[in-house]
This record gives C-alpha cells, sequence and structure tokens, in this order.
C-alpha cells in the first residue's frame, strides 16, 4: 500500500510567493526524499532527509521531518513559474524479503503546484 | 550525466498482446524499480530488484512480471495486456542500501486498445 500522502491534492499560488506541502506516512522509514515531476515526464530527486534529522535546506528547498508525528514538509521559498510541477514525496524502508541492503521507495499521490507568473 | 532510458516514449498494444517494456541504466545501481502512473493514484511499485535474476513484488504485480538478466537491464513483461493497463510506465533505479536517491527514466504512456 502507499506510505505517504501528500497534501493538499493542489495548490495554487503567485509568483514570489512561499509554497508548502505536506506529507504523512504509516510506518518506520529510514529516510524520506522528495521528487518533482513537471508534466508527462520522469520523477527528478530533490532532498533526502534521514530519520535522524529535523530539517533539511538546498537552495530555495526546507524540508522538516516529525518522526514523533509521521509527518514532513515542503517548503518553497520565493516561487517562481518554473516550479510549477506536481511534488511527490518517497519513503524507504527495508525490505522485508531481501535482507539488509534492499529497500523499497513508496511514493505518495503528489500534490500539484501551479505558480501563477 | 546519470541517465535511465526507457525503450519507448508512446506504445499503442492490442488487448491480448504480449508487451514488453525494456529500461536500461549506466550507473551500475543495484535496484531497479518499475511503477505505474495514474491520475488520483500517483505511483504505485509493480515490481523492483535489487540484483541479477533477483526480484520482489510491489504493491500491484498482478498482471506483470519482469526480468533481470544484466546488472544494466530491467524489463517488464505483461504477459497479455489488457484495457486496465492502460498508463504512465516509470522505471527507476538506485544505488544499493537506504540513503540513495532514485534516478527515472523519461517513461512510457502505453494505451491497450
Amino acid at each position: 500500500s502507499q506510505q505517504g500522502e501528500e497534501d493538499p491534492q493542489a495548490l495554487s499560488i503567485q509568483e514570489g510567493e512561499n509554497a508548502t506541502m505536506n506529507c504523512s506516512y504509516k510506518t518506520s522509514i529510514n529516510n524520506l526524499q522528495w521528487y518533482r515531476q513537471n508534466s508527462g515526464r520522469g520523477l527528478v530527486h530533490l532532498i533526502l532527509i534521514r530519520s535522524n534529522e529535523r530539517e533539511k535546506h538546498s537552495g530555495r528547498l526546507r524540508v522538516t521531518l516529525d518522526t514523533s508525528k509521521k509527518s514532513s514538509s515542503l517548503l518553497i521559498t520565493a516561487s517562481r513559474a518554473a516550479d510549477t510541477a506536481s511534488y511527490f514525496c518517497a519513503t524507504d524502508a527495508s525490505s522485508q524479503d531481501s535482507g539488509a541492503g534492499s529497500y523499497q521507495l513508496t511514493f505518495g499521490k503528489g500534490t500539484k503546484l501551479s505558480v501563477i507568473p | 550525466d546519470v541517465k535511465v532510458t526507457q525503450s519507448s516514449r508512446y506504445l499503442v498494444k492490442r488487448t491480448g498482446e504480449k508487451v514488453f517494456l525494456e529500461c536500461v541504466q549506466d550507473m551500475d545501481h543495484e535496484n531497479m524499480f518499475w511503477y505505474r502512473q495514474d491520475p488520483g493514484l500517483g505511483l504505485r511499485l509493480i515490481y523492483f530488484s535489487y540484483d541479477v535474476k533477483m526480484k520482489e513484488k510491489g504493491d500491484i504485480p498482478e498482471g506483470y512480471s519482469v526480468s533481470r538478466e544484466k546488472k544494466e537491464r530491467f524489463s517488464l513483461i505483461l504477459e497479455s495486456a489488457s484495457t486496465n493497463q492502460t498508463s504512465m510506465y516509470l522505471c527507476a533505479s538506485s544505488l544499493w542500501g537506504s540513503h540513495t536517491e532514485a534516478f527515472f527514466g523519461q517513461g512510457t504512456r502505453l494505451t491497450v486498445v
């Protein structure tokens, strides 16, 4: 079953505003990752936060992780029209069957962000 | 540049046909994944492989099989295509172990008529 669940499903903001997307998950994780997908294309990795980290920054991106609440948020500051895309969280949990080192990467349904120029 | 290449961007097949979707990566990654993406359902894991000839079922393996004869190539097989398998199929690869990012191919939009 899908691990992550993003919220909101869709978000529309003006250029220059900040965009916040949330992700909730169900079970213990090794890390949580955020990906971006432009329409009809493959996904591109944005940032990874480990389960023992609380906050991480990368350029205009800020990710937080609260393992007690099983939730994460992605903040994009000073948004641009080019940030228009779908954003997915993905959780990385050990595979039960194949032993140490094998991990399933499970995605949520995504948040569709529209940044209006 | 690292690359995951899927053999087709668009594919149209008839119901009942056997369909092969090919994925090749040039990064020497151990893990490879096949997902399908449908509107409102996000990405769902079909199968993944952590080594040559090794495979594990994901969340929705029914109607699919996979083959990994070489490390760089992971094939998804639809034994008898059905209209409910019309979807976007995404292949990805990553290094062995946790805390590694996945690299995605450009996707194959499959239509079964």
